[in-house]
């Protein structure tokens, strides 16, 4: 099974400001990363695959990078309604398909 | 609108069986593999279980393996997950998923439905 561990846990950031998450994946998944954001009260919702596209609908200050086993989310100028809790998912070798633990971006 | 109702969920005792039911609507349901992810209280995303578009291919993870059943009807829009056997620890939130592509195997998942609650308590 692959591990995917996200870092930071928590990260505070303010508002207009550039937010950069990371997704790091125990051994090589190659592009075969996906990024979700899931707002309190909320289902998820699909924002990267391919680790650098972005899924119909997503705005362009959302942008995925990386490859193998260590991936970016950066948010180029956050908006009030970009706080959310996001997560990275590998999707190479499966099952079982596996996320990370978890980003909550805050206002700081 | 494509759209995904999850019901079914509730409190159930140690051991117990719930089946949890997804209605999809506003797209090919035949075409989709559809997928089961659930929440625990304050915690992050667990893959569940998948089936294909025509029932061919079905996967379990370990933790639900033999007591967990996922199924579909395709005629009704619908995905099922029976589960039997129920722990404390399968409490929390279940939302249906569907694989974004439509060509199998899933891989990346969207859209979800709002989540139904699965409570396994005494």
């Amino acid at each position: 099974e692959i591990v995917m561990t996200q870092s930071p846990a928590l990260l505070s950031v303010s508002p207009g400001e550039r937010a950069t998450l990371s997704c790091r994946a125990s051994q090589s998944v190659g592009s075969n990363l996906a990024w979700y954001q899931q707002k309190p009260g909320q289902a998820p919702r699909l924002l990267i695959y391919g680790a650098s596209t972005r899924a119909t609908g997503i705005p362009v200050r959302f942008s995925g990078s990386g490859s193998d086993t260590e991936f970016t989310l950066t948010i180029s100028s956050l908006q009030s309604e970009d706080f959310a809790i996001y997560y990275c998912q590998q999707y190479i070798i499966w099952p079982p398909y596996t996320f990370g633990q978890g980003t909550k971006l805050e206002i700081k | 609108e494509e759209q995904l109702v999850e019901s079914g969920g509730g409190l159930v005792k140690p051991g117990g069986s719930l089946r949890l039911s997804c209605e999809a609507s506003g797209f090919r349901f035949i075409m989709f593999s559809m997928n089961w992810i659930r929440q625990a209280p304050g915690k992050g995303l667990e893959w569940v279980s998948s089936i294909t578009s025509t029932s061919t291919y079905i996967h379990y993870a370990d933790s639900v393996k033999g007591r967990f059943t996922i199924s579909r009807d395709n005629a009704k829009n619908t995905v099922y997950l029976q589960m039997n056997s129920l722990r404390v620890e399968d409490t929390g939130v279940y939302y249906c998923v569907r694989d974004a592509v439509g060509i199998p195997p899933p891989l990346w998942f969207g859209p979800w439905g709002q989540g139904t609650p699965v409570t396994v308590s005494s």
